[in-house]
């Protein structure tokens, strides 16, 4: 699985949109783009993946670019809830089963009122 | 739907002791896995089970076995264990999607 690069930490005022880069130049083809997120002491909770098109969803959206070398998590209200450790994992297509994601450490985005 | 459900919460254990950490999912999911997490760090894959009645190694497996009982159910055993297994623990399961859904986590102390 491609390894993924995201900045350690970023803050964002409340009711702002929070934006999270993540790069994975490395991505192969065959290869999605997921993103978790881990509030802190409890397990990670899935937000969103896409393969290259951009994905929206009732949590976030996601927006890959065209080469597929890196992606942006979009919160697009961020409340104080969303303060969190975010994850960027890319992995081979879903159907494969029993393939494992790989955690990095995450980028930690801190929503501040 | 309680999701994925561990026991116990938190444990404490001498050096050399033994236990086994416990998982069930109620989802129908065919893979489960084991993870876990050191302060500050990310998750790394101990064991993971793609479907029922196979286990295969993760990124850091020595120190740990697991059994996967039936579909529901997968449990994680330290033989004897060391003050580096300190650790949180996540039990995690995935349906055909191989999005995964994690438990709330055990905490454990080996002193």
């Amino acid at each position: 699985d491609a390894k993924t690069t995201q900045p350690t930490s970023m803050d964002c005022a409340e009711g702002r949109a929070a934006n999270l880069p993540c790069n994975h130049s490395t991505i192969s083809g065959n290869e999605y783009v997921y993103w978790y997120r881990q509030i802190h002491s409890q397990g990670p909770q899935y937000i969103i993946h896409g393969l290259k098109n951009n994905e929206t969803n009732e949590m976030a959206s996601l927006i890959i670019t065209e080469d597929r070398k890196s992606s942006t998590l979009i919160l697009p209200h961020a409340t104080l809830r969303d303060t969190a450790v975010y994850y960027c994992i890319v992995r081979v297509a879903p159907w494969n089963y029993g393939q494992n994601f790989v955690f990095g450490p995450g980028t930690r985005l801190s929503v501040l009122p | 739907n309680a999701g994925v459900t561990q026991t116990p919460k938190f444990q404490v254990l001498k050096t050399g002791q033994s236990m086994t950490l416990q998982c069930a999912q109620d989802m129908n999911h065919n893979s489960m896995y084991w993870y876990r997490q050191d302060p500050g760090m990310g998750l790394r894959l101990i064991y993971y089970s793609a479907s029922e009645g196979t286990t295969d190694k993760g990124e850091v497996p020595n120190g740990y076995n697991v059994s996967r009982l039936n579909k529901r159910e997968f449990s994680l055993r330290l033989e004897s264990a060391a003050p580096s297994q300190t650790s949180v623990y996540f039990c995690a399961s995935s349906d055909s999607t191989n999005e995964q859904y994690f438990g709330p986590g055990t905490r454990l102390t080996v002193t």
